[in-house]
């Protein structure tokens, strides 16, 4: 079976940067995704990691390491339309979600 | 990206009746489609995943009679909740994924139903 977890809320400041940890265990390994999701909305994909180390995308970055079951997802300069839930995936033909993080971006 | 259009946006129905929810994938052949639900402040718990021409394939817990699957051609794939209740309001979100070419492609999603049952 798989086991994903992520903390509940996070609350940040205007401009600030914002550190989202996802921890996971697995039988297999094929790739971590994270996605944004709005109240309400479809979630949109963010970024995908299937090898260890840093993807950066803009303001977005995220961080796998395989050997410790551990991602992250790391918001830069944080504009309040980035108050949203963040989910992180495992990658098994079909996705296993995490329960999200609630970022509230606060001015 | 890719775009997948769920429909409708949101419905209210009477408790007992049926109500069918429509996932078309507009620009890309969808080899597999998953359905999901998802209560307030919850995360996505899959329902079903299903492949083109095939019977889908349900998760643990949800009953295949009450929740019809059908995904008959390579652009659309349906729901149908089938005399609902109200502990069946939710929100359904379809998923759209091209595997042809390997795993390491992304998840479209549809734009979420708003099921509301009375």
């Amino acid at each position: 079976g798989q086991n994903i977890d992520q903390p509940t809320e996070m609350t940040a400041t205007e401009g600030a940067i914002v550190q989202i940890n996802c921890t996971y265990q697995t039988s297999g390994f094929n790739g971590l995704f994270w996605y944004q999701q709005h109240a309400g909305e479809a979630p949109t994909f963010l970024s995908y990691n299937v090898l260890d180390g840093l993807e950066e995308k803009g303001r977005f970055s995220s961080f796998l390491s395989r050997s410790k079951g551990y991602s992250y997802l790391l918001l830069k300069e944080l504009q309040m339309k980035d108050s949203a839930s963040y989910l992180c995936a495992l990658n098994d033909y079909k996705l296993s979600f995490g329960a999200g993080t609630t970022v509230t971006v606060r001015a | 990206g890719a775009v997948v259009s769920q429909h409708p946006s949101r419905v209210i129905c009477k408790s007992g009746t049926s109500v069918k929810i429509e996932c078309r994938s507009l620009d890309f052949q969808a080899t597999t489609m998953f359905w999901y639900r998802q209560f307030p402040k919850q995360s996505l718990m899959l329902m079903a995943t299903s492949n083109e021409g095939s019977k889908a394939t349900y998760e643990q817990g949800v009953e295949k009679d009450k929740f019809l699957i059908n995904h008959a051609s390579l652009t659309l794939s349906t729901l149908t909740v089938t005399s609902a209740h109200p502990e069946d309001s939710s929100f359904y979100i379809c998923s759209a994924r091209d595997l042809g070419d390997g795993m390491n492609t992304e998840a479209f999603f549809g734009q979420g139903t708003r099921l509301t049952v009375v």
